[in-house]
């Protein structure tokens, strides 16, 4: 069975940081294209970073760009989100999901809530 | 960035009905590469289409995925208790991978 599993998320006060992990299982994680998807409160998807299964490409969205780190280690089976200079706009639920790079995204995890608030 | 707008924003519909759910992109979405997702309440999306007309393991075949370049549509031949959810376009062709804001198919 396929299973992806965030941990890491809470509350953390404006300009905090947070280290978001994604642990997978059932499935070749070093052969997958990685995502991290979020979404605020009441609110729609909106793609946030997505790095290629050798960490040789990476993407961000221009609204975390220079805050935020994606990275993998295919030998933990584990994805990454360091978060950075954090704002009240990032307090979204964040999902580690397959894909990027011309791949769809087939595997989701439950998601992380991340609340960032005085 | 592709700008992908979805219509309408809220479709209420009686459970046997035929949906239409429209994913309009700013630009050519590259080669199809085109998702459907549905996320209910309190739960993860899960992916429907792929490739704009794919199914993905599992799906029924009530739904279905068409359309090319700017264009693409997602339709549930008759509705189920179940669909009544917000499904979600997303292209992942080009970086941004952007999402349409969503089409909540409601109960009416």
């Amino acid at each position: 069975e396929v299973q992806l599993v965030e941990s890491g998320g809470g509350l953390v006060r404006p300009g905090g940081s947070l280290r978001l992990s994604c642990a997978a299982s059932g499935f070749t994680f070093s052969d997958y294209s990685m995502n991290w998807v979020r979404q605020a409160p009441g609110k729609g998807l909106e793609w946030v970073s997505s790095i290629s299964s050798s960490s040789i490409y990476i993407f961000y969205a221009d609204s975390v760009k220079g805050r935020f780190t994606i990275s993998r280690d295919n030998a933990k089976n584990s994805l990454y989100l360091q978060m950075n200079s954090l704002r009240g706009e990032d307090t979204a639920v964040y999902y580690c999901a397959s894909g990027g790079f011309l791949e769809w995204s087939d595997y989701w995890g439950q998601g992380a809530l991340v609340t960032v608030s005085s | 960035e592709i700008v992908l707008t979805q219509s309408p924003g809220t479709l209420s519909l009686s459970p046997g009905e035929r949906a239409t759910l429209s994913c309009r992109a700013s630009q050519s979405v590259s080669s199809t590469y085109l998702a459907w997702y549905q996320q209910k309440p309190g739960q993860a999306p899960r992916l429907l289409i792929y490739g704009a007309s794919s199914r993905a393991t599992g799906i029924p075949d009530r739904f279905s995925g068409s359309g090319s370049g700017t264009d693409f549509t997602l339709t549930i031949s008759r509705l189920e208790p179940e669909d009544f959810a917000v499904y979600y376009c997303q292209q992942y062709g080009d970086s941004p991978y952007t999402f349409g804001q969503g089409t909540k198919v409601e109960i009416k």
